[in-house]
């Protein structure tokens, strides 16, 4: 069974700073990979989807790779602001779809 | 404007009772799915369906039921045998082109049960 982890589960970084979300999974025989964000009380917003012949998409200031051999992925977010404050998950598709606990980002003013 | 509706977004029920969640999507998606997301834990998977009048069970679809009489709609009832209901519920659509889709959200519904 495809067991998905994202680490770590909470960051907090002055805005500005470049980071990283990791998010690691345990089948890599998966068809896709998509990074959601959710804000408190909210449904989940789709940020990026990779597909699994790809290994990287990018929307704007964010980054996504994806290296199907070692079961990860990672967010990059560039500049951070206040407004990138939020929890975001992964989740990857072998037929279901599995999601990640994800990581909970503030961004200090 | 397309996109994925749930009501209520808050749902307040006494212990015993039925409720039902209502999702409506108007972006013509083939399958629908319910998730389940408790504090701290990632979303887990209710029921979903890929066609009208057919759909399967997730992970965790002991005390729940749905039905899919129209596309556009995929209602989940939360029954009395389900003994742990009070959590945050996500209604999720995607169009199946083969097994390349994307999944999109609906604003969900908290719902507490005392």
């Amino acid at each position: 069974k495809q067991e998905v982890t994202q680490i770590p589960a909470a960051l907090s970084v002055p805005e500005g700073e470049n980071l990283v979300l990791n998010c690691s999974f345990t089948d890599s025989a998966i068809y896709n990979l998509q990074w959601f964000r959710q804000d408190p009380g909210k449904g989940l917003t789709s940020l990026l989807l990779i597909q699994s012949s790809q290994r990287e998409q990018t929307s704007g200031r964010l980054n996504a790779s994806l290296d199907k051999s070692s079961g990860r992925s990672t967010l990059y977010i560039a500049a951070s602001q206040p407004g990138d404050s939020a929890t975001y998950l992964c989740a990857v598709n072998n037929n279901d779809m599995r999601f990640g606990a994800g990581t909970r980002l503030t961004v200090k003013p | 404007d397309g996109g994925i509706t749930q009501s209520p977004k808050y749902l307040f029920r006494k212990e015993g009772q039925n409720v039902t969640l209502s999702c409506e999507q108007n972006l013509n998606h083939d399958a629908m799915y319910w998730y389940r997301q408790d504090p701290g834990q990632g979303l887990r998977l209710i029921y979903y369906s890929q066609i009208v009048n057919d759909f399967q069970k997730g992970d965790i679809a002991e005390g729940y039921s749905v039905s899919r009489e129209k596309k556009e709609s995929f209602p989940l009832t939360v029954t009395s045998a389900q003994k742990n209901p009070t959590a945050f519920y996500l209604c999720a659509s995607s169009i199946l082109a083969g097994v390349i889709y994307e999944q999109y959200f609906g604003p969900g519904t908290r719902l507490t049960v005392t």
